[in-house]
């Protein structure tokens, strides 16, 4: 069964500190695996893609990495905003016939003052 | 570029009544959109995929009946939601790939959303 999950849950964080999200995969044939940011009561917004050959890559103050062999990904968010504040979400993408999108849960992260 | 919108933003309506809600692709052609529903807390999950000029593909569970999806332009794409109840009650988004951008990313832009409340 096709199926990402995320940790932590949720996450609390003072401005201007690092953290690492994380997002285990099962999502086969495999295409590419996705970083969205969704603020509340909006639309998600795409931060990075990656393809299985692709182990990192950045956006601004967003990097995604991506190991093809564990099925893991993670996503590192340098110097918080009061801005990054919401929910981030990971999403494999299947390849083939079958390119629907598998949404995780969602990490809410919280950047306090 | 890649701008999806949502009309409305919010709608709130009474029972048994339908409901509107548009997608459009406003700088480029969407020969695919898709219609995601998101409860509070919860992930996106996808309704239907729609494709100009064809009937709409639904997701396993989802009324066709309820949920009626119409795409009759490459920028537009509409849901209804018709004779809706309270547990119609929901954020739908919708999503459009562009016709001429093909990678091995196959790129999805997402709208807004709608928040749709049903008294």
């Amino acid at each position: 069964k096709n199926q990402v999950e995320q940790s932590p849950q949720s996450l609390i964080i003072l401005e201007g500190k690092n953290c690492t999200l994380q997002c285990n995969y099962t999502v086969s044939p495999f295409s590419n695996l996705r970083w969205y940011k969704q603020d509340t009561g909006r639309g998600p917004v795409s931060l990075t893609i990656m393809t299985f050959s692709e182990n990192t890559k950045s956006n601004g103050r967003y990097t995604a990495t991506l190991d093809a062999d564990t099925k893991q990904s993670s996503l590192h968010i340098t110097a918080s905003q009061l801005s990054d504040s919401a929910s981030y979400i990971c999403v494999g993408q299947g390849g083939g016939a079958t390119n629907k999108l598998i949404f995780g849960t969602g990490t809410l992260l919280a950047v306090q003052p | 570029g890649a701008v999806v919108s949502q009309h409305p933003s919010r709608v709130i309506c009474k029972s048994g009544t339908s409901v509107k809600i548009e997608c459009r692709s406003l700088d480029f052609q969407a020969t695919t959109m898709f219609w995601y529903r998101q409860f509070p807390k919860k992930s996106l999950m996808l309704m239907a995929t729609s494709n100009e000029g064809s009937k709409a593909t639904y997701e396993q569970g989802v009324e066709k009946d309820k949920f009626l999806i119409n795409h009759a332009s490459l920028t537009l794409s509409t849901l209804t939601v018709t004779s809706a109840h309270p547990e119609d009650s929901s954020f739908y988004i919708c999503s459009a790939r562009d016709r001429a951008y093909w990678s091995s990313y196959n790129e999805q832009f997402f709208g807004p959303g709608t928040r749709l409340t049903v008294l």
